[in-house]
Protein backbone atom coordinates (compact mmCIF):
# COMPACT_ATOMS: atom_id res chain seq x y z
CA UNK A 1 0.00 0.00 0.00
CA UNK A 2 0.84 3.66 -0.80
CA UNK A 3 2.27 5.09 2.87
CA UNK A 4 3.94 8.39 3.59
CA UNK A 5 6.45 8.34 6.42
CA UNK A 6 7.24 11.47 9.21
CA UNK A 7 9.07 11.33 11.91
CA UNK A 8 5.96 11.07 14.51
CA UNK A 9 8.05 12.74 17.61
CA UNK A 10 8.64 15.76 18.03
CA UNK A 11 11.47 18.14 16.92
CA UNK A 12 13.62 20.00 19.64
CA UNK A 13 16.51 22.84 18.41
CA UNK A 14 17.41 25.40 19.87
CA UNK A 15 16.99 29.38 18.49
CA UNK A 16 19.28 29.82 15.60
CA UNK A 17 19.93 25.96 14.47
CA UNK A 18 18.94 24.35 11.31
CA UNK A 19 15.87 22.31 11.79
CA UNK A 20 15.37 19.34 9.28
CA UNK A 21 12.72 17.68 9.03
CA UNK A 22 12.08 13.97 6.34
CA UNK A 23 9.54 12.70 4.49
CA UNK A 24 9.68 9.08 3.15
CA UNK A 25 7.49 7.76 1.00
CA UNK A 26 6.89 4.35 -0.20
CA UNK A 27 5.17 2.74 -3.55
CA UNK A 28 4.92 6.05 -4.93
CA UNK A 29 6.25 7.55 -8.15
CA UNK A 30 4.99 11.58 -7.37
CA UNK A 31 5.49 13.99 -9.88
CA UNK A 32 5.88 16.55 -7.18
CA UNK A 33 5.98 16.71 -3.51
CA UNK A 34 4.48 19.30 -1.43
CA UNK A 35 5.29 20.42 2.42
CA UNK A 36 2.71 22.43 4.49
CA UNK A 37 2.72 24.02 7.78
CA UNK A 38 0.15 23.11 9.90
CA UNK A 39 -0.36 25.54 13.54
CA UNK A 40 -3.15 24.20 16.19
CA UNK A 41 -6.54 24.30 15.79
CA UNK A 42 -5.86 25.64 12.05
CA UNK A 43 -5.79 24.37 8.69
CA UNK A 44 -2.27 23.96 6.85
CA UNK A 45 -0.81 26.72 4.78
CA UNK A 46 1.09 26.18 1.60
CA UNK A 47 5.13 26.28 2.14
CA UNK A 48 7.13 24.77 -1.04
CA UNK A 49 6.93 22.91 -4.11
CA UNK A 50 9.51 20.62 -5.45
CA UNK A 51 8.83 18.65 -8.97
CA UNK A 52 10.80 15.48 -9.88
CA UNK A 53 13.32 16.77 -11.76
CA UNK A 54 14.11 19.65 -9.26
CA UNK A 55 16.62 18.15 -6.34
CA UNK A 56 16.62 21.07 -4.49
CA UNK A 57 14.28 24.56 -4.00
CA UNK A 58 14.59 27.42 -1.52
CA UNK A 59 12.80 30.03 -0.41
CA UNK A 60 14.00 32.63 2.25
CA UNK A 61 14.98 30.28 5.27
CA UNK A 62 13.66 27.14 3.68
CA UNK A 63 15.47 24.84 1.73
CA UNK A 64 13.90 21.17 0.67
CA UNK A 65 15.46 18.19 -1.19
CA UNK A 66 13.66 15.70 -3.18
CA UNK A 67 15.58 12.60 -3.72
CA UNK A 68 13.31 10.26 -5.81
CA UNK A 69 15.32 7.01 -5.70
CA UNK A 70 15.36 6.95 -2.09
CA UNK A 71 11.93 8.55 -2.16
CA UNK A 72 13.01 10.86 0.59
CA UNK A 73 12.53 14.48 0.86
CA UNK A 74 13.94 16.87 3.47
CA UNK A 75 12.57 20.00 4.31
CA UNK A 76 15.55 22.62 6.17
CA UNK A 77 14.81 25.30 8.41
CA UNK A 78 17.57 27.95 8.81
CA UNK A 79 18.40 30.31 11.52
CA UNK A 80 15.02 28.85 13.15
CA UNK A 81 12.89 30.99 15.38
CA UNK A 82 10.44 30.56 17.81
CA UNK A 83 7.98 31.37 15.63
CA UNK A 84 8.64 28.45 13.12
CA UNK A 85 7.55 26.40 15.61
CA UNK A 86 4.52 24.41 14.01
CA UNK A 87 3.60 21.01 12.00
CA UNK A 88 5.05 20.38 9.32
CA UNK A 89 3.75 18.25 7.29
CA UNK A 90 4.61 16.93 3.99
CA UNK A 91 1.98 16.07 1.04
CA UNK A 92 2.46 14.03 -2.28
CA UNK A 93 -0.09 13.88 -5.49
CA UNK A 94 0.32 10.95 -7.80
CA UNK A 95 0.20 12.86 -11.14
CA UNK A 96 -0.23 15.65 -13.26
CA UNK A 97 -3.93 17.24 -13.30
CA UNK A 98 -5.66 17.68 -10.02
CA UNK A 99 -5.53 13.96 -8.44
CA UNK A 100 -5.48 14.36 -4.76
CA UNK A 101 -3.09 15.19 -2.18
CA UNK A 102 -2.26 12.89 0.47
CA UNK A 103 -0.43 13.85 3.48
CA UNK A 104 1.62 12.43 6.07
CA UNK A 105 0.60 12.52 9.75
CA UNK A 106 3.00 15.93 10.08
CA UNK A 107 6.70 16.33 12.77
CA UNK A 108 5.76 18.86 15.27
CA UNK A 109 8.92 21.56 15.42
CA UNK A 110 9.47 23.02 19.13
CA UNK A 111 11.83 26.07 18.55
CA UNK A 112 12.82 27.08 22.13
CA UNK A 113 14.18 30.70 23.04
CA UNK B 1 -2.25 33.84 -2.23
CA UNK B 2 -5.95 32.67 -2.30
CA UNK B 3 -8.35 32.72 0.47
CA UNK B 4 -10.56 30.26 1.36
CA UNK B 5 -12.88 31.12 4.05
CA UNK B 6 -14.39 28.40 6.63
CA UNK B 7 -17.63 28.89 9.16
CA UNK B 8 -18.13 27.87 11.90
CA UNK B 9 -14.64 27.56 13.53
CA UNK B 10 -15.99 25.76 16.38
CA UNK B 11 -19.17 24.18 16.72
CA UNK B 12 -20.93 22.27 19.56
CA UNK B 13 -23.86 19.79 18.99
CA UNK B 14 -26.45 17.23 20.81
CA UNK B 15 -26.04 13.92 19.51
CA UNK B 16 -28.98 13.38 16.99
CA UNK B 17 -28.66 17.21 15.50
CA UNK B 18 -27.17 18.41 11.80
CA UNK B 19 -24.39 19.98 11.66
CA UNK B 20 -23.97 22.58 8.34
CA UNK B 21 -19.91 23.71 7.81
CA UNK B 22 -19.61 26.06 4.86
CA UNK B 23 -16.43 26.71 2.96
CA UNK B 24 -16.07 29.51 0.33
CA UNK B 25 -13.27 31.10 -1.85
CA UNK B 26 -13.13 34.12 -1.42
CA UNK B 27 -10.86 35.72 -4.34
CA UNK B 28 -11.03 32.92 -6.99
CA UNK B 29 -13.68 30.54 -8.31
CA UNK B 30 -13.36 27.17 -7.08
CA UNK B 31 -14.45 24.21 -9.77
CA UNK B 32 -13.39 21.40 -7.09
CA UNK B 33 -13.22 21.28 -3.39
CA UNK B 34 -11.87 19.31 -0.77
CA UNK B 35 -13.16 17.99 2.59
CA UNK B 36 -10.73 16.65 5.22
CA UNK B 37 -11.48 15.05 8.27
CA UNK B 38 -8.40 15.35 10.98
CA UNK B 39 -8.43 13.73 14.46
CA UNK B 40 -6.01 14.82 16.59
CA UNK B 41 -1.76 14.07 15.87
CA UNK B 42 -3.31 12.21 12.96
CA UNK B 43 -2.92 13.04 9.42
CA UNK B 44 -5.61 14.73 7.40
CA UNK B 45 -8.01 12.17 5.92
CA UNK B 46 -9.90 12.97 2.14
CA UNK B 47 -13.11 12.45 2.94
CA UNK B 48 -15.04 13.92 -0.16
CA UNK B 49 -14.26 15.71 -3.70
CA UNK B 50 -16.81 18.46 -4.24
CA UNK B 51 -17.59 19.36 -7.85
CA UNK B 52 -19.42 22.61 -8.72
CA UNK B 53 -22.44 21.42 -10.16
CA UNK B 54 -22.72 17.71 -9.61
CA UNK B 55 -22.33 15.11 -7.10
CA UNK B 56 -19.15 15.17 -4.86
CA UNK B 57 -17.32 12.04 -4.98
CA UNK B 58 -16.51 10.03 -1.60
CA UNK B 59 -13.22 8.35 -0.65
CA UNK B 60 -13.77 4.62 0.11
CA UNK B 61 -15.59 4.00 4.06
CA UNK B 62 -16.76 7.82 3.71
CA UNK B 63 -21.13 7.82 4.10
CA UNK B 64 -22.25 9.88 1.40
CA UNK B 65 -25.91 10.40 3.26
CA UNK B 66 -24.01 11.22 6.89
CA UNK B 67 -21.40 13.37 5.13
CA UNK B 68 -24.29 15.60 2.49
CA UNK B 69 -22.14 17.74 0.45
CA UNK B 70 -23.07 20.55 -1.69
CA UNK B 71 -21.40 22.75 -4.14
CA UNK B 72 -23.72 25.26 -5.34
CA UNK B 73 -21.59 27.99 -6.66
CA UNK B 74 -17.87 28.57 -8.05
CA UNK B 75 -17.10 30.02 -4.59
CA UNK B 76 -19.35 27.76 -2.17
CA UNK B 77 -19.36 24.23 -1.39
CA UNK B 78 -21.33 22.99 2.18
CA UNK B 79 -20.48 19.77 4.33
CA UNK B 80 -23.87 18.75 6.36
CA UNK B 81 -23.05 16.28 9.68
CA UNK B 82 -26.19 14.30 9.47
CA UNK B 83 -27.27 12.94 12.80
CA UNK B 84 -24.10 13.80 14.28
CA UNK B 85 -22.66 11.34 16.98
CA UNK B 86 -19.82 11.73 19.47
CA UNK B 87 -17.71 9.53 16.57
CA UNK B 88 -18.30 12.36 14.52
CA UNK B 89 -16.38 14.48 16.68
CA UNK B 90 -13.18 16.01 14.45
CA UNK B 91 -11.48 18.88 13.15
CA UNK B 92 -12.61 19.00 9.35
CA UNK B 93 -11.29 21.44 6.73
CA UNK B 94 -11.94 22.33 3.62
CA UNK B 95 -9.70 22.82 0.57
CA UNK B 96 -9.49 24.53 -2.73
CA UNK B 97 -7.11 25.21 -5.92
CA UNK B 98 -7.19 28.30 -7.67
CA UNK B 99 -6.91 27.68 -11.27
CA UNK B 100 -3.89 30.37 -11.48
CA UNK B 101 -1.93 28.13 -8.73
CA UNK B 102 -3.41 24.70 -9.75
CA UNK B 103 -0.79 22.42 -7.77
CA UNK B 104 -1.05 23.89 -4.10
CA UNK B 105 -4.29 23.43 -1.67
CA UNK B 106 -5.55 26.42 -0.05
CA UNK B 107 -7.14 25.24 2.90
CA UNK B 108 -10.01 27.27 4.97
CA UNK B 109 -9.12 27.55 8.77
CA UNK B 110 -10.99 24.61 9.95
CA UNK B 111 -13.98 23.49 11.91
CA UNK B 112 -13.94 21.72 15.38
CA UNK B 113 -16.83 19.92 15.93
CA UNK B 114 -17.88 18.44 19.39
CA UNK B 115 -20.99 16.14 19.52
CA UNK B 116 -22.34 15.83 22.74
Amino acid sequence: SQKIEQNSEALNIQEGKTATLTCNYTNYSPAYLQWYRQDPGRGPVFLLLIRENEKEKRKERLKVTFDTTLKQSLFHITASQPADSATYLCALELGSGYSTLTFGKGTMLLVSP
Amino acid sequence: GAVVSQHPSRVICKSGTSVKIECRSLDFQATTMFWYRQFPKQSLMLMATSNEGSKATYEQGVEKDKFLINHASLTLSTLTVTSAHPEDSSFYICSARDWAEAEKLFFGSGTQLSVL
